[in-house]
């Protein structure tokens, strides 16, 4: 069954810092696959999507993020975050006609 | 923004009480879900459509229901709430399937006592 792991609970940068939040998932083909943002109360927003093609995928709002097949991850990257980027972040994944599974969130603080 | 509303956005109930949640979207869209967000568990499927009166079950279907009789509208039935439903139930919607991109409404935070 497809799966998808991020690791971190919570993580915590200082504004103007890089940032990366990690995602694995487990699936047999090539995957679909989602992040997805959540702003305190709100629902959740789209930040970037792969399908296939390029595996570095640019997205909303100044993220990137990079499919490596090998190593089964497509981490979310910012080169540089602002105080309003604090929020939860989701990765998901999907294949063919198969659900959506989403990530249990990585929920990322700005330190001023 | 995606056309979706859900109503209501809050709502205290009691346990064996039956509730519905509505979510009404004006985008046309086929595809209609409705997730579940607990703390540590992130989102959770309850049950999707992919047409009217076209439904399917998630990885947490038990205790809900739904129905579809218009393609705007999709509504969550709790037939007898208990507590461990209370949380916070998002409805998305996307255009063609599930490898499409999903749009969420603003989420019901349901209490149940």
């Amino acid at each position: 069954a497809q799966s998808v792991t991020q690791p971190d609970i919570h993580i915590t940068v200082s504004e103007g810092a890089s940032l990366e939040l990690r995602c694995n998932y487990s699936y047999g083909a090539t995957p679909y696959l989602f992040w997805y943002v959540q702003s305190p109360g709100q629902g959740l927003q789209l930040l970037l999507k792969y399908f296939s093609g390029d595996t570095l995928v640019q997205g909303i709002k100044g993220f990137e993020a990079e499919f490596k097949r090998s190593q089964s991850s497509f981490n979310l990257r910012k080169p540089s975050v602002h105080w309003s980027d604090a929020a939860e972040y989701f990765c998901a994944v999907g294949e063919g006609d198969d659900k959506i599974i989403f990530g249990k969130g990585t929920r990322l603080h700005i330190l001023p | 923004d995606a056309g979706i509303t859900q109503s209501p956005r809050h709502k205290v109930t009691e346990t064996g009480t039956p509730v519905t949640l509505r979510c009404h979207q004006t985008e046309n869209h086929r595809y209609m879900y409705w997730y579940r967000q607990d703390p540590g568990h992130g989102l959770r499927l309850i049950h999707y459509s992919y047409g009217v009166k076209d439904t399917d079950k998630g990885e947490v279907s038990d205790g809900y229901s739904v129905s579809r009789s218009k393609t705007e509208d999709f509504l969550l039935t709790l037939e007898s709430a208990t507590s461990s439903q209370t949380s916070v139930y998002f409805c998305a919607i996307s255009e063609s399937g599930h490898h499409e991109t999903q749009y969420f409404g603003p989420g019901t935070r349901l209490l149940v006592l």
